[in-house]
């Protein structure tokens, strides 16, 4: 079965503790991206990858750091968070060509930062 | 005015209704169009892709793209219940391919039975 999964699902930290949150796929596919989700701002793209060890900045970059080490992980790396961190934020897996898009979005990782 | 600008809604209708859900932008170049349908408390999944302008359809959905008015819609025919969930429109801009997608800000439906 195609699948993206993120842990931890649920997260309530304070201010300026380090978090990572875990993303793998198992569809071997190239690109993946982090996003995160707030009310009235929509979906808002923080990195993104193209294939291991080629990362570039989405919309949202601050405070943020990813490493792309194996094709099936993109950890999200939140080195000092902060409250305007607190969101909802989702991990996704995409293959572009032969005329097809497949892409498949993560569970969603919700996040309070106190 | 931003890239993408979809209605927020809410939209309410009665099940079997049509749906017609729009997005404009400004960003000419845009090439790959999305629609997407994302369920309370789960992860957007895609539900259309189209390339350029042009109609495309699968089962009750349709989409459309008119690069001519900077305009996309998402048709959906005979809706049910389960259809209720927020859709969001997505397209990239020229430089980049699926890993860079700039999103509207998603409308939530209800479709009543």
């Amino acid at each position: 079965e195609a699948q993206v999964t993120q842990n931890p699902r649920y997260l309530i930290t304070v201010t300026g503790k380090k978090l990572t949150v875990t993303c793998s796929q198992n569809m071997n596919h190239e690109y993946m991206s982090w996003y995160r989700q707030d009310p009235g701002l929509g979906l808002r793209q923080i990195y993104y990858s193209m294939n291991v060890e080629v990362t570039d900045k989405g919309d949202v970059p601050e405070g943020y750091k990813v490493s792309r080490k194996e094709k099936r992980n993109f950890p999200l790396i939140l080195e000092s968070p902060s409250p305007n961190q607190t969101s909802l934020y989702f991990c996704a897996s995409s293959f572009l060509g032969q005329g097809q898009e497949t892409q498949y979005f993560g569970p969603g990782t919700r996040l309070l930062v106190l | 005015q931003k890239e993408v600008e979809q209605d927020p809604g809410p939209l309410s209708v009665p099940e079997g209704a049509i749906v017609s859900l729009n997005c404009t932008y400004s960003n000419s170049a845009f090439q790959y169009f999305m629609w997407y349908r994302q369920y309370s408390r789960k992860g957007p999944e895609l539900l259309m892709y189209t390339y350029s302008s042009g109609n495309k359809e699968d089962g009750r959905f349709t989409a459309q793209v008119d690069k001519s008015s900077k305009y996309i819609s998402l048709f959906i025919r005979d809706s049910q219940p389960s259809d209720s969930a927020t859709y969001l429109c997505a397209m990239t801009p020229p430089q980049g391919g699926s890993e860079k997608l700039v999103f509207g800000k998603g409308m939530k439906l209800t479709v009543n039975p």
